[in-house]
């Protein structure tokens, strides 16, 4: 089967560092999305990587190893905005997209 | 760019009642249209898949002639809900997506529609 993995939830403190991890097992491999969605709203695109490595965008970036089946979601300077569920999705070889189930983060003052 | 329009946001009607949920992309030509469903808590369920002018391929366990997709351009594809049911109520978002020649686009996505059959 295909799965994707991620922590169903995840506390931080307002103004600190998180890292949101997702390990995946597909039918191949064509890219890995990261999604923000905050409660009642639809999915909002955040990043995509199809190449190892790290991928810088503002305050947020998103890492991938293919040899592993890993990518994480790192978020700096953390807002109380950024209070939200990060949903993990990997393409696979037949281009369907995989869903994870999400992580919901919840940001402290 | 890649602006994805629903409407409507928001849907209360009786039992029986069909309803039509519409999903335009607004500033570019979408190749592919996806419908999903959200219950409260859980994940997006895919439940179809829409390419402009073919039939809708749709997921398992999810009743095409109960959910019926039409795909009738680049800009538009529109979800009809058919004699729903309290137990359709549901979020169900759509996105779009414009593929590439040489890289994969991601989805995009409408705000969602809300529906609560009574």
């Amino acid at each position: 089967g295909q799965n994707i993995d991620q922590p169903t939830e995840m506390t931080a403190t307002e103004g600190a560092i998180v890292q949101i991890n997702c390990t995946y097992q597909t039918s191949g491999f064509n890219g890995l999305f990261w999604y923000q969605q905050h409660a009642g709203e639809a999915p909002t695109f955040l990043s995509y990587n199809v190449l190892d490595g790290l991928e810088e965008k503002g305050r947020f970036s998103s890492f991938l190893s293919r040899s592993k089946g890993y990518s994480y979601l790192l978020l700096k300077e953390l807002q109380m905005k950024d209070s939200a569920s990060y949903l993990c999705a990997v393409i696979n070889s037949n281009y369907q997209l995989i869903w994870g189930a999400g992580t919901k983060l919840i940001i402290k003052p | 760019g890649a602006v994805v329009s629903q409407h409507p946001s928001w849907v209360i009607c009786k039992s029986g009642t069909s309803v039509k949920i519409e999903c335009r992309s607004l500033d570019f030509q979408a190749t592919t249209m996806f419908w999903y469903r959200q219950f409260p808590k859980q994940s997006l369920m895919l439940m179809a898949t829409s390419n402009e002018g073919s039939k809708a391929t749709y997921e398992q366990g999810v009743e095409k002639d109960k959910f019926l997709i039409n795909h009738a351009s680049l800009t538009l594809s529109t979800l009809t809900v058919t004699s729903a049911h309290p137990e359709d109520s549901s979020f169900y978002i759509c996105s779009a997506t414009r593929q590439g020649l040489l890289e994969i686009q991601p989805q995009h996505f409408g705000d969602g529609t809300r529906l609560s059959i009574l």
